[in-house]
């Protein structure tokens, strides 16, 4: 079955600090493509971060980078230097060959303190 | 990337009604989907909207419920038929582009719908 979790309901960090959230999947095709979306409490979804199935190197859009590690399934979103305005709504969501959709995950609720 | 304009951004409705989304881009896109969040869930899929045909529904949603309009390349509406307060969700319009070596989807900033 091809399934994405997010097992963290909710993430406390302090501002400045690091925090990783965590994402696994579950699927047998060998193409798939890994996303994150942000969405704060005005309801937007932003989109942060890509990683491709065969994508050698993890992907990096400034303080947002993926762990992704193949063999395990997994695909964290590493945010680095924390900010209050970080404080939102995170999904992981995957696309599977063949699909143009994302199926998304239940989200993890970051709340960052100063 | 696209520019997704979504009408009503809000609304408060009664039970029984109907009410109809409107999804505008600001490019020709082939593919527009329609997400539903309900309260604190996750997105789920209703529908891909492709121009010239019939929306392709997913699993647990019909067309009697939620019909859906693709008249041109820039413009959906989704309609939420007959609602419950079962339907007090938000309705995402999105569509994907190419962006950062990835099919890209971009969201609207959502209708969020409450029912009475």
């Amino acid at each position: 079955a091809q399934k994405i979790t997010q097992t963290q309901p909710g993430m406390f960090v302090q501002e400045k600090e690091a925090v990783t959230l965590d994402c696994t999947y579950d699927t047998s095709d060998p193409s798939y493509g890994l996303f994150w979306y942000k969405q704060p409490s005005s309801g937007e979804m932003i989109f942060l971060i890509y990683q491709g199935s065969y994508d050698q190197q993890n992907a990096t859009e400034g303080r947002y980078s993926l762990n992704f590690q193949k063999a395990r399934k997994s695909a964290n979103l590493v945010i680095s230097a924390s900010q209050l305005g970080d404080s939102a709504m995170y999904f992981c969501a995957m696309r599977w060959a063949g699909y143009s959709t994302l199926t998304f995950g239940k989200g993890t609720m970051l709340l960052v303190s100063p | 990337s696209a520019v997704i304009s979504q009408k009503p951004s809000r609304d408060i409705c009664q039970r029984g009604t109907s009410l109809t989304i409107q999804c505008q881009v600001d490019s020709q896109v082939t593919m527009m989907f329609w997400y539903r969040q309900q309260p604190g869930q996750s997105l789920t899929l209703i529908a891909t909207a492709n121009q010239g045909s019939e929306a392709t529904y997913e699993s647990g949603f019909v067309i009697d419920k939620f019909p859906i309009s693709r008249p041109n390349l820039t413009f959906s509406t989704l309609t939420v038929s007959n609602m419950s307060p079962e339907d007090s969700s938000i309705y995402l319009c999105s569509v994907g582009e190419q962006g950062l070596g990835a099919n890209v989807l971009t969201f609207g900033a959502g209708s969020r719908l409450t029912v009475l």
